[in-house]
């Protein structure tokens, strides 16, 4: 597999705040997905992106897939308690020709009320 | 729709024991995959399939084999467990495997997870 640089490796935030994390690779992928994890369960899908330079948002959610197909990024407006968990961006697809998800190693989310 | 199921949820071996993580899915999904979760790290694949009766090697492939007799199932076996495979294992599957210019397929839904010791 492809290593996926994911940062930051943690953050601890007060409720309200806006938070922001990014994936960069040294290969191109085809396709981004940002995903959750809370303790104890599988992780779920965020968002997914496409195409080079598209941005989507999923409510407070907000992710872009990167011009150059090499990193993307996800935005998190006026966090909450329930934001707490571990994010996850993976790459699908593009140079490496494979089918596996590409993990960074996820970034841990802390919320204080 | 349940999604991706996984059994058992916890499951603690010997080394030496085998067993085999169940995993189904109820979406007629053609792909599905095997990965391992290690303590702050990101998913790794170990085998993946792309329909019944195919499957075919991850990235983490050795002490673990596969079978994929139905669309629905997709068992893991463990046949000699270590040490090394005390990990969190996630079923997880989609419709199909990759596109070249990216779309909806690639999405992968993931199951609940199986939490393995090995002492």
């Amino acid at each position: 597999g492809q290593q996926l640089n994911q940062s930051p490796q943690s953050m601890f935030i007060q409720e309200g705040e806006d938070v922001s994390m990014n994936c960069t690779s040294s290969s191109i992928f085809n396709t981004w997905l940002w995903y959750k994890q809370d303790p104890g369960e599988g992780p779920v899908l965020l968002i997914a992106l496409y195409k080079a330079g598209e941005l989507t948002s999923n409510g407070r959610l907000t992710a872009q897939f990167g011009i150059t197909r090499k990193d993307s990024f996800l935005n998190i407006s006026a966090s909450i308690p329930s934001d707490v968990g571990i994010y996850f961006c993976a790459g699908v697809g593009g140079s490496n020709s494979g089918y596996a998800l590409n993990f960074g190693k996820g970034t841990s989310l802390l919320v204080t009320p | 729709n349940a999604g991706v199921t996984q059994t058992p949820k916890f499951r603690i071996l010997k080394i030496g024991q085998s067993m085999t993580l169940q995993c189904t899915q109820d979406m007629n999904h053609n792909y599905m995959y095997w990965y391992r979760q290690d303590p702050g790290m990101g998913l790794k694949l170990i085998y993946y399939s792309v329909g019944a009766g195919i499957t075919d090697k991850g990235e983490v492939p050795n002490g673990y084999n596969v079978s994929r007799s139905t669309t629905e199932d997709f068992p893991l076996r463990l046949e000699l467990a270590a040490p090394s495979q005390t990990s969190v294992y996630f079923c997880a599957s989609s419709y199909s495997g990759r596109r070249a210019s990216g779309g909806p397929t690639d999405t992968q839904y993931f199951g609940p997870g199986t939490r393995l010791t090995v002492l």
